[in-house]
């Protein structure tokens, strides 16, 4: 069965440093992995995805992703942590047990990620 | 272009009573899913449909139930609720079956 993890509960980074936000998969064969942010009391937003192709993805607002095969990873990470992107984060894989005939995702708990100023 | 709406936004429910949530799906979609998202936790799918026909369903009761309409609008019903049954639940469009899933604001439910 597909799973996602993401063993962060909270992140806490200063304005300004850099920012990764952890997630690692589980999947028989190629995964779909992708990233979402919830703000409170708000619905959820696609930031990225990994379908194929290059390791590194990048997203909205200034967000990126690294594939690693090797160790089942999926890290969110942004050069510049902005207090705006205080938010609640969520990795998810698509499920592929109806043969790849689904949109339907598996998420992650989310992690929490404070900005200090 | 309108995305995807849901109402209402908030509602309090008892326990025992029943509840239907809608969605409007993104213009041009014609798939909706449905998750649960219980506090503290990360949505959960509820079920999936197209072409007015529930096509995937998560591990959810029978006490949760759905329509899709002509329109390719959507319902959430759920009876008998339980204290359990608060959540934000969250509707999702996408074109087709393998579309990207587009997230409404979510309708929070409190069961008192």
């Amino acid at each position: 069965a597909q799973s996602v993890a993401q063993p962060e509960d909270q992140v806490n980074v200063a304005e300004g440093n850099p920012l990764t936000v952890k997630c690692t998969y589980s999947v028989s064969g190629n995964p779909y992995l992708f990233w979402y942010v919830q703000y409170p009391n708000r619905g959820l937003q696609f930031l990225l995805k990994y379908i194929t192709g290059d390791n590194l993805v990048k997203g909205s607002y200034g967000f990126e992703a690294e594939f690693n095969k090797s160790q089942t990873s999926f890290h969110l990470k942004k050069p510049s942590a902005l207090v705006s992107d205080s938010a609640l984060y969520f990795c998810a894989v698509r499920d592929m047990g109806y043969g790849g005939a689904t949109n339907k995702l598996i998420f992650g708990t989310g992690t929490l990620l404070a900005v200090q100023p | 272009d309108a995305g995807v709406t849901q109402s209402p936004t908030h509602l309090i429910k008892t326990r025992g009573q029943q509840v239907t949530l809608r969605c409007s799906p993104k213009s041009g979609h014609d798939t909706v899913s449905w998750y649960q998202q219980a506090l503290g936790q990360g949505p959960q799918f509820i079920f999936q449909y197209y072409e007015e026909e529930e096509r995937q369903r998560g591990n959810f009761p029978d006490r949760f139930s759905g329509h899709q309409f002509p329109n390719y609008s959507s319902e959430l019903n759920v009876n008998a609720l339980l204290l359990g049954d608060s959540a934000l639940y969250l509707c999702a469009s996408s074109l087709s079956r393998f579309g990207e899933l587009f997230f409404g604001e979510g309708s929070r439910l409190t069961v008192l």
